[in-house]
């Protein structure tokens, strides 16, 4: 069946080191997202990519990075993890359009010390 | 002002009573709406999607749209303790064809 996988599930880190979390899709979907949660603010979108080698900035992509070399993964990077990026992270994926069901990964617990 | 906005809860609904959510979106350019659930520590999932004025119905659920007043709505019939969850809503825009998710509003339904 096909899925969408996130690792890791949790995290621990400290201040000013780089994390990268993985997310890996096999619906063969174009579009690819990932979201962070937050208590009070719902799901917010860092970055977003609709294809091989397309990246697109979310309303707080500020301190993260994506690039999208294949059409399963989009890595997340925190470039220098700061204590406000603690948060649940979740990847999401869709067919054509935003609009298309979105199927969402599992989420990783990041935890900054 | 947040694009979409709901009342976080909780909202403590009897088992078998009718449970209505509400959100409201800022942007007149949302085209199509969505209602996602999310259990405790879990993904969200769909569950259901609307874009034309008026009610669609699905099983239990229910949502409703009214453009002029920016409104969508979600009523969970007959609910059950299994619908305790946080619900998500959220506008979609095809100019910049992206999701906007409002903070989500927890449904608690006591047996």
């Amino acid at each position: 069946d096909a899925e969408i996988t996130q690792s890791p599930r949790h995290k621990i880190t400290e201040t000013g080191r780089q994390v990268t979390l993985a997310c890996h899709q096999t619906w063969n979907h174009n579009n690819m997202f990932w979201y962070r949660q937050d208590l009070g603010h719902g799901l917010r979108l860092i970055h977003y990519s609709y294809g091989v080698h397309d990246t697109n900035k979310g309303e707080v992509s500020d301190g993260y990075s994506v690039s999208r070399s294949n059409t399963e993964d989009l890595p997340l990077t925190l470039e220098s993890a700061a204590s406000s990026q603690t948060s649940v992270y979740f990847c999401a994926s869709s067919r054509d359009r935003a609009d298309n069901e979105q199927f969402f990964g599992p989420g990783t617990r990041l935890t900054v010390l | 002002q947040k694009e979409v906005e709901q009342n976080s809860g909780p909202l403590s609904v009897p088992e078998g009573a009718i449970a209505s959510l509400n959100c409201t979106y800022s942007d007149r350019g949302s085209q199509s709406f969505f209602w996602y659930r999310q259990y405790s520590g879990k993904s969200p999932e769909l569950i259901m999607f609307i874009y034309s004025n008026g009610d669609k119905e699905d099983g239990r659920f229910t949502a409703q749209l009214n453009k002029a007043s920016q409104y969508v709505s979600l009523l969970i019939r007959d609910s059950q303790p299994s619908d305790s969850a946080t619900y998500l809503c959220a506008a979609y825009k095809a100019a910049g064809n992206k999701l906007t998710f409002g903070g989500g509003t927890r449904v608690l339904v006591k047996p």
